[in-house]
């Protein structure tokens, strides 16, 4: 069964750093992009990046470049997204979510992670 | 960025409705858009891609089309577990981004 299992709630104060952890299985990991979503409290869906698990190449939001960092470990199937210097408008679910696998469907999220909640407040 | 704009929010419907919702972006982005389903507190489920390729398991009631900046998906007849909200997403352009969410409700 194709599965994204990811890291616990974090409670964060602003200027802290975070990094939520997504372990696949069920499928081979190298072979799928990883991307990062997020969903403030009520609101929409805001995509992040992604990163190529195969390659460790990263692709990021400008909104979110110097801030946000995408790796992975193949030995274990595990992607991360760590975001540094989180304000109160960092609050929210962050979903993982895995890239349909024929080249020019990679932008379509078709397996998701059941989302890892974060708050930021001091 | 492209913006993704839809319409309309809330749509109010009863079950054995046929529902459409539209959704318009700033720019051509040929066909590449997707449709996501997304319950209260659950991860959002690709429904469309493509503009028009129904995903692997997704009833055949879901149905989507259009291209370069307006797009329409179709729930043929509305049942009690589809009452949720839908999002668009372009993928033809980076940053990848969302429409605002359309609520299907009763």
């Amino acid at each position: 069964q194709v599965q994204l299992l990811q890291s616990g709630a974090e409670v964060r104060k602003p200027g802290a750093s975070l990094k939520v952890s997504c372990k696949a299985s069920g499928y081979p990991f190298s072979g799928y992009y990883m991307h990062w979503v997020r969903q403030a409290p009520g609101q929409g869906l805001e995509w992040m990046g992604w990163i190529i698990p195969a390659t460790g190449g990263t692709k990021y939001a400008q909104k979110f470049q110097g801030r946000v960092t995408m790796t992975r470990d193949t030995s274990i199937s595990t992607a991360y997204m760590e975001l540094k210097n989180l304000r109160s408008d960092d609050t929210a679910v962050y979903f993982c979510a895995r890239g349909l696998p024929a080249p020019g469907d990679t932008y379509y999220l078709d397996v998701w992670g059941k989302g890892t909640t974060v708050a930021v407040s001091s | 960025d492209i913006q993704m704009t839809q319409s309309p929010s809330p749509v109010s419907a009863s079950v054995g409705d046929r529902v459409t919702i539209t959704c318009r972006a700033s720019q051509d982005i040929s066909r590449g858009l997707a449709w996501y389903q997304q319950k209260p507190g659950k991860a959002p489920q690709l429904l469309i891609y493509a503009a028009s390729s129904l995903q692997s398991g997704v009833p055949s009631r879901f149905s989507g089309s259009g291209s370069g900046t307006d797009f329409t998906l179709t729930i043929s007849s509305l049942q009690p577990e589809d009452f949720a909200t839908y999002y668009c997403q372009q993928a033809n352009n980076f940053p990848l981004t969302f429409g605002g969410g359309t609520k299907v409700e009763i």
